[in-house]
Parts: structure tokens; sequence; C-alpha cells
């Protein structure tokens, strides 16, 4: 496996399931990052970890819970969702040079391919 | 926070034409990408161009940062390359990138 992959790529639910999204990155990077793109929206951010720590949370409601036990895997615990919460979950990663105070720093971001959910 | 703007939202091509889609914003970034989603919902990376100018094959970027505006030109279009292109900047101080609107672009044999 290369780049960033997701699972599953399709998901169903109802609203009273629980179910969690999986993100691997084969990358060697150290941040990676939960997007929500829902239909005629811009992708928003839910959560970004570096370094294996929540760094950044977007106000997500608390039915969205993230994981990330270690800098190449990434999950998405989800729980009584809504049917409004059908969209397309993207993980992303990169290399961010925590620490530093550089300006430029190249934490150019991957995709992976995504999980289209929905609930019903 | 950081505004991005996308234009044309909309845009249809005869293949062959070329294009010219356009991100302005708000504020200072220190890394901005340039996106294209298939059909599918996968993410391409096209350029990463905080500033200055890049080419890749017919496609090429500029970025013009204290004017805040970046640019990204299609040559010579194909049917492939349809689907929607998306400007993304990291604000200076931030990790995650915010997203404009996109463009979608139709390619018409």
């Amino acid at each position: 496996e290369t780049g960033v992959t997701q699972t599953p790529r399709h998901l169903v639910m109802g609203m009273t399931n629980k179910k969690s999204l999986k993100c691997e990155q084969h990358l060697g990077h150290n941040a990676m990052y939960w997007y929500k793109q829902s239909a005629k929206k811009p992708l928003e951010l839910m959560f970004v970890y570096s370094l294996e720590e929540r760094v950044e949370n977007n106000s997500v409601p608390s039915r969205f819970s993230p994981e990330c036990p270690n800098s190449s895997h990434l999950f998405l615990h989800l729980h009584t969702l809504q049917p409004e919460d059908s969209a397309l979950y993207l993980c992303a990663s990169s290399q961010d040079q925590a620490g530093t105070t550089a300006t430029r720093q190249r934490n150019e971001q991957f995709f992976g391919p995504g999980t289209r959910l929905t609930v019903l | 926070g950081i505004q991005v703007e996308q234009s044309p939202p909309d845009l249809i091509l005869q293949e062959g034409a070329n294009s010219t889609l356009r991100c302005n914003f708000s504020d200072s970034v220190n890394n901005l990408q340039w996106f294209h989603q298939n059909p599918w919902g996968q993410l391409i990376n096209l350029f990463y161009i905080p500033s200055g100018t890049k080419q890749n094959g017919r496609l090429s970027a500029t970025t013009v940062a204290t004017e805040r505006y970046s640019l990204l030109y299609i040559s010579s279009s194909q049917t492939t390359d349809s689907g929607v292109y998306f400007c993304a900047v990291r604000r200076t101080g931030r990790r995650a990138l915010t997203f404009g609107s996109g463009t979608r672009l139709q390619v018409q044999p």
C-alpha cells in the first residue's frame, strides 16, 4: 500500500449504530487530519493530530470521536449519528515540523480516497 | 478565519481550449495547494505553491502571495480534466488547510 488509505470506502448506518472509520498513511508523516465534505459545502476541518496529540478540534459534535494510536493510524468513531452527518469523510497526512519557528514549513497534505457515509 | 474564494464556480469548455482558474485569499498564508477532485471523491495533488510559478505538463500555477491570489492554468484541455478544482491555503500559525468552494470544470468532446 502506498500513500493514504481509508476503509471502508462506503458505509451505510442507522442512527443507533456505532461504527469506525480507519485511515492509514504510508508516507512517514507525523500529522494526520479528518475533513468532512458535505454536499454543496466546502471541505471543512474536523480534527488535527500532530505527533499523536490532538492539536486542533473544529467544534465537532461529541458523536464524532477521533483516535490516533500512532503516527500511521487515525480512526474516527461514530455513534448516534444524524442523517445530516451523511457526507464524504476525508483523511489526510503531512509532515509537520513541530517546534520550529519557520514560517515556511512545507507541510503539503496528501489525502486518502475518502469514506462515503450515509446515515439512515 | 481566513476566507478563500474561487472563481468561476462553474466552467464548461470544449476539448482543446485553455482556461484560468482563480483563487483569492484574505490573509497571509505559508502553504497553498491546488487539488483536482475526481468523480469518486479522491483529491489529487496538483501543486504545492505558496509562491512563484510551477508547471507540470499542461497545467501550471502562479501564486502572488503579496497580492493574495493564485492562478491555475489548464492548456489544451481534455475530457479527463473534468471534475472539481480546489484551492486550499494554510494560514500562518495554523496546521490545517482552509478550502475554497471549488471550480467545477466540464470539458466536452
